[in-house]
């Protein structure tokens, strides 16, 4: 079975820094999606950037960034110029590309909380 | 395009009583999802739907039912509560063929 950890529960940036979010993953499937989801105070569960497991090129969206590590099955987000509006729990998820059954769930890691500080 | 919303937001309910949470989503996705949040657990699949008329269990089904009648609407029922069932629940949708799945803000359930 597939397995996500985020080693790290709580974590701190100064704003207008870069932060690292750490997150690894386990599955012996060659083929599959993993996403980085950030939950704000407000509860709402927005996704922030996603990877498919088939594109070496590493996703970018704006200020975020993965380094997504295939072979040491590691998926790290990086904020840079982090805003406070950044601070939030961030989730990072896996799903399978398989479309049978349980396949089609998500995967979450316990997630880590991150702080921004003026 | 109000995208996925959920009803009631907040709801305390005793041991025993039962309860209904709507999920509705105006983006004519296919699947439809119910997870709970619970501290130090992350989110767990309750129960999902691939269409209308369809549904299947997730990893955490017991204690729960759900209907898809209509394509835009997924039910999660509880019939009799329990106190395990204390946690936030979300709603989440997307299209067939894709993976990104659309959030509602979520149902803070307390059971005393």
């Amino acid at each position: 079975a597939q397995t996500v950890t985020q080693s790290q529960p709580e974590m701190s940036v100064q704003e207008a820094e870069t932060v690292t979010l750490s997150c690894t993953y386990d599955t012996s499937e060659s083929d599959y999606y993993l996403f980085w989801y950030k939950q704000p105070p407000s509860r709402q569960m927005i996704l922030v950037i996603r990877q498919e497991a088939y594109k070496q090129q590493n996703a970018t969206e704006n200020r975020f960034s993965v380094n997504f590590q295939k072979a040491a099955k590691s998926f790290s987000l990086k904020i840079s110029d982090s805003q406070l509006g950044d601070a939030a729990m961030y989730f990072c998820a896996y799903r399978s590309a398989f479309r049978a059954g349980n396949n089609r769930k998500l995967i979450w890691g316990l997630g880590t909380s991150l702080a921004v500080n003026p | 395009n109000a995208g996925v919303t959920q009803t009631p937001k907040f709801r305390v309910l005793k041991t025993g009583q039962s309860m209904t949470l709507l999920c509705a989503q105006d983006m004519n996705h296919e699947y439809m999802y119910w997870y709970r949040q619970d501290p130090g657990m992350g989110l767990r699949l309750i129960h999902y739907s691939v269409g209308e008329g369809t549904t299947a269990k997730g990893e955490v089904p017991d204690g729960y039912n759900v209907s898809r009648l209509k394509k835009q609407n997924f039910l999660l029922g509880l019939e009799s509560a329990a106190p395990s069932q204390t946690s936030v629940y979300f709603c989440a949708s997307h299209h067939r063929g894709t993976y990104e799945q659309y959030f509602g803000p979520g149902t803070r359930l307390t059971v005393t």
